[in-house]
């Protein structure tokens, strides 16, 4: 069935080195992405987002890519830090539907 | 205020016990949400109330019972869970539950529940 996927569950990067976290989708219909941060024993919190008629989005130290050719999108932490290791979902929506696909995430570990 | 609140943080019932789970948003949002997580699991959606109706069931077995009392509340009655129902319970709230870019999820810090 449709799904969003994610392409490595382990991501080790050193502390202040740039972490890029990637993403597969594969219903074409999906016009919202989102990014969850997760960390442990808490809830899932909100990152970033980006409307499918974008391609780019930035906010503070993150970076959101969307490539809809290739239904990829990805996740850019720049000089990455002990505080984002966590666990990162994608997920995906469209207007008109309340159901919220979440990828299988990847865990990212910084190493000091 | 721009979160979502969730009592208790930990739960650990019988499976004979009813008990129930709490979720509260002052946003103003009117959609609410109860999504499962088992551990290193993606959160799997449970229930949706939109305007404090039911919208969405996920085939959830009746052991788990949602109510919405209003616009700011939501509950999560269980009664006669399994083993297997040990989990994070998670809720969450978006502003108008139609979806898309105008309607982002806002997650609860969850409730860890055990069931021996």
């Amino acid at each position: 069935g449709e799904s969003v996927g994610l392409h490595l569950p382990t991501l080790s990067v050193q502390e202040g080195d740039n972490s890029i976290i990637n993403c597969a989708y594969s219903n074409s219909a999906s016009d919202y992405f989102i990014w969850y941060k997760q960390e442990s024993g808490k809830g899932p919190q909100f990152i970033i987002d980006i409307r499918s008629n974008m391609d780019k989005r930035q906010g503070q130290r993150v970076t959101v890519l969307l490539n809809k050719t290739v239904k990829h999108l990805s996740l850019q932490i720049a000089a990455t830090q002990p505080g984002d290791s966590a666990v990162y979902f994608c997920a995906e929506n469209r207007g008109g539907y309340q159901k919220v696909t979440f990828g299988i995430g990847t865990k990212l570990q910084v190493i000091p | 205020d721009t979160e979502v609140t969730q009592t208790p943080k930990h739960l650990v019932m019988g499976m004979t016990n009813k008990k129930s789970l709490k979720c509260e948003q002052h946003m103003g949002h009117r959609a609410m949400y109860w999504y499962k997580q088992k551990a290193k699991k993606p959160p799997e959606l449970m229930f949706v109330y939109s305007y404090e109706k039911l919208s969405i069931n996920e085939s959830v077995p009746s052991r788990f019972s949602p109510e919405c009392p209003n616009s700011s509340l939501l509950n999560l009655h269980l009664h006669a869970l399994q083993p297997e129902d040990s989990a994070l319970y998670l809720c969450a709230s978006s502003l108008t539950g139609a979806g898309g870019s105008t309607d982002t999820q806002y997650f609860g810090p969850g409730t860890r529940l055990t069931v021996l």
